[in-house]
Parts: C-alpha cells; sequence; structure tokens
C-alpha cells in the first residue's frame, strides 16, 4: 500500500493560476516533507522542504502548507508559468534513510 | 562538478540476462540510493547504502542486488532480468542526516523483453 497518497494525477492551470497538489501520509514516524521536480527525461531535483512542526513554509512562488493534525500537506505554485510544467512528486523521509514518494502530479500550465 | 552520474542511459535485455548499473556520485556524500519510477507508482526505494560497506533493503528489493564499492560508488545488479524489472533506474544520493534531500542522476530506461 502506498504510504503517500497525491492527487491529482494530472493538472491543468492557466498561465499566471494557482496550481495546488496535495499530499496525505500514514506513518507518524515521518520527520521532512519535501516535493521533488521531475522534467522529461531528466531525474527528480528536490524543490521546496518542510519540518512537521512548521505549518507554512514559502520559497518564491512556491508554497508549502502543512497540517499535522490531519497528517496531509500541499503544494501550492503562485503565478504558474510554461516553465513550470513538469512533473511533481511530494515524498515523506525519516531517519532511517527511508524516503517514500507519492505516485506524481503531472502538471502543463497552458501560456 | 557532475553530481551523480548513471550508466548506461538506456538498455534492453531478454529475459534472464543479467547486467549490472552503474552510479557514481562526486559529492562526498554517505548515503546513496536506487530506485525504481514506474507509471502511476511514484519512486520505490530498491535499496540504499547509509555509508560505505553498508547495505539495506528497501521497499522493493526482490530480484535485485547491490554493492557499495566505495564512497563514491554504488552499483544495481540484476541476475536474471524479468519483464517486471521493465523501468526506470534512478540513483541518488544525500548527506547522511538530511535524507529528504536527495541529489539524484539522470536515470537509465532498462527495458526487458
Amino acid at each position: 500500500q502506498q504510504q503517500v497518497k497525491q492527487s491529482p494525477q494530472s493538472l491543468i492551470v492557466q498561465k499566471g493560476g494557482i496550481s495546488i497538489i496535495n499530499c496525505a501520509y500514514e506513518n507518524t514516524a515521518f520527520d521532512y516533507f519535501p516535493w521533488y521536480q521531475q522534467f522529461p527525461g531528466k531525474g527528480p531535483a528536490l524543490l521546496i522542504a518542510i519540518r512537521p512542526d512548521v505549518s507554512e513554509k514559502k520559497e518564491g512562488r512556491f508554497t508549502i502548507s502543512f497540517n499535522k493534525s490531519a497528517k496531509q500537506f500541499s503544494l501550492h505554485i503562485m503565478d504558474s508559468q510554461p516553465g513550470d510544467s513538469a512533473t511533481y512528486f511530494c515524498a515523506a523521509s525519516s531517519r532511517n534513510n527511508d524516503m517514500r514518494f507519492g505516485a506524481g502530479t503531472r502538471l502543463t500550465v497552458k501560456p | 562538478n557532475a553530481g551523480v552520474t548513471q550508466t548506461p542511459k538506456f538498455q534492453v535485455l531478454k529475459t534472464g540476462q543479467s547486467m549490472t548499473l552503474q552510479c557514481a556520485q562526486d559529492m562526498n556524500h554517505n548515503s546513496m540510493y536506487w530506485y525504481r519510477q514506474d507509471p502511476g507508482m511514484g519512486l520505490r526505494l530498491i535499496y540504499y547504502s547509509a555509508s560505505e560497506g553498508t547495505t539495506d533493503k528497501g521497499e522493493v528489493p526482490n530480484g535485485y542486488n547491490v554493492s557499495r564499492l566505495n564512497k563514491r560508488e554504488f552499483s544495481l545488479r540484476l541476475e536474471s532480468a524479468a519483464p517486471s524489472q521493465t523501468s526506470v533506474y534512478f540513483c541518488a544520493s544525500s548527506e547522511e542526516a538530511l535524507v529528504y534531500e536527495q541529489y539524484f542522476g539522470p536515470g537509465t530506461r532498462l527495458t526487458v523483453t
């Protein structure tokens, strides 16, 4: 069973709009929640990450919102641009070298 | 500074053949990982190595073996390839205490016929 559930599978947003991707986890032993961005033919790259004792983290146009009681977290991309078109993966990691990924969201930003 | 490199980029195998995927990193990281990526399933951890000389099973280790040759290199071996092992394989590395911050290689696309 997948320990990190991600939705939606795909998302189409107009340029300038807000992209929102949601994730939920089960294991309370996870201690960091990163988001990775992957372009076609490339390996994933870390975009932004949050600790569970923080409710929100913002880096430029990218914001993670974290709800510890609901075991949910989300990525918001403000002012989405065509260059943001990629596949986004949420993940949850623990100190024993275990990182579990969501299934991924393919984002398309239309010009 | 090349980061994480993987060879080969593409490979086609027949069922039952064996092969080794190579990975090297130049960031002086202690921890290295092997993942497979399949459509609709995200990335799943096959094996990891927390430090030189140690390896441990991840989520989907069956059918694979690994070797941590030295601090820089971590190889993945398929002894008898099966069609179910058709996938894109990624190697990654991280500092020991920063598991969430992994640096990925460009991947190897493997097809088993």
